[in-house]
């Protein structure tokens, strides 16, 4: 079965502060992994997706992730966060050829002006 | 382009009570599910779908029903409410590709509570 790990439960930064939140997964096969984001009030949306090739992906926001396949890790990072970043943050993994997105605890950011 | 609609919004339940949670999508999206979302353990998979007539369980189905006679609709019913079953619901859509749901859209869910 497939899993996901999030490392933090809540972050809390100043803006322009840099950010790293961390992700792992278990899986023993191919993957397809996630980063969703949700704001105060607003519906859950993708932030960005590694479905193959570069390792390095970009989002929207400024937001990038990378993928490590050596240790089953696909970080979110961000290097200067702002207050309109403040969300909850959700790491995802679609594993192989099954249909089911398995979704990570989640992360709460906080962003201080 | 009115997206995923999830009804109602609220709805409070007593325990034994049956009820309905409606979900529509007008992007012709084969893929649907439903999640639960509850405070410290993320979003949890319901039952999904991959295309009208097709239904599977995900990882939290019990006392959970799912049916998908069009495309467009994913209801999900909870046959006996318990007040475990007390969480905000989700229902999402994507346009699988192939084997994989590519990109979500999420409703903007239905806050349940059962007393």
């Amino acid at each position: 079965a497939q899993s996901v790990s999030q490392h933090n439960h809540h972050v809390i930064l100043s803006e322009a502060a840099s950010l790293e939140l961390g992700c792992n997964y278990s899986y023993g096969g191919t993957v397809n992994l996630f980063w969703y984001v949700q704001y105060p009030g607003q519906h859950l949306q993708l932030l960005l997706k590694y479905f193959s090739g570069d390792p390095l992906v970009k989002g929207i926001k400024g937001f990038e992730a990378e993928f490590i396949k050596s240790k089953f890790s696909f970080n979110l990072r961000k290097p200067s966060v702002q207050w309109s970043d403040t969300a909850e943050y959700f790491c995802a993994v679609n594993g192989g050829s099954n249909y089911k997105l398995t979704f990570g605890k989640g992360t709460l950011l906080t962003v201080n002006p | 382009n009115a997206g995923v609609t999830q009804t109602p919004k609220f709805q409070v339940l007593k325990t034994g009570q049956s009820m309905t949670l409606q979900c529509a999508q007008d992007m012709n999206h084969e893929y649907m599910s439903w999640y639960r979302q509850d405070p410290g353990m993320g979003l949890r998979l319901i039952h999904y779908s991959v295309g009208a007539g097709i239904t599977d369980q995900g990882e939290v189905p019990n006392g959970y029903n799912v049916s998908r006679s069009t495309t467009e609709d994913f209801p999900l019913r909870l046959l006996s409410a318990a007040p475990s079953q007390t969480s905000v619901y989700f229902c999402a859509s994507s346009s699988s590709g192939g084997t994989r749901p590519e990109k979500l859209f999420f409703g903007s869910g239905t806050q349940l509570s059962v007393l």
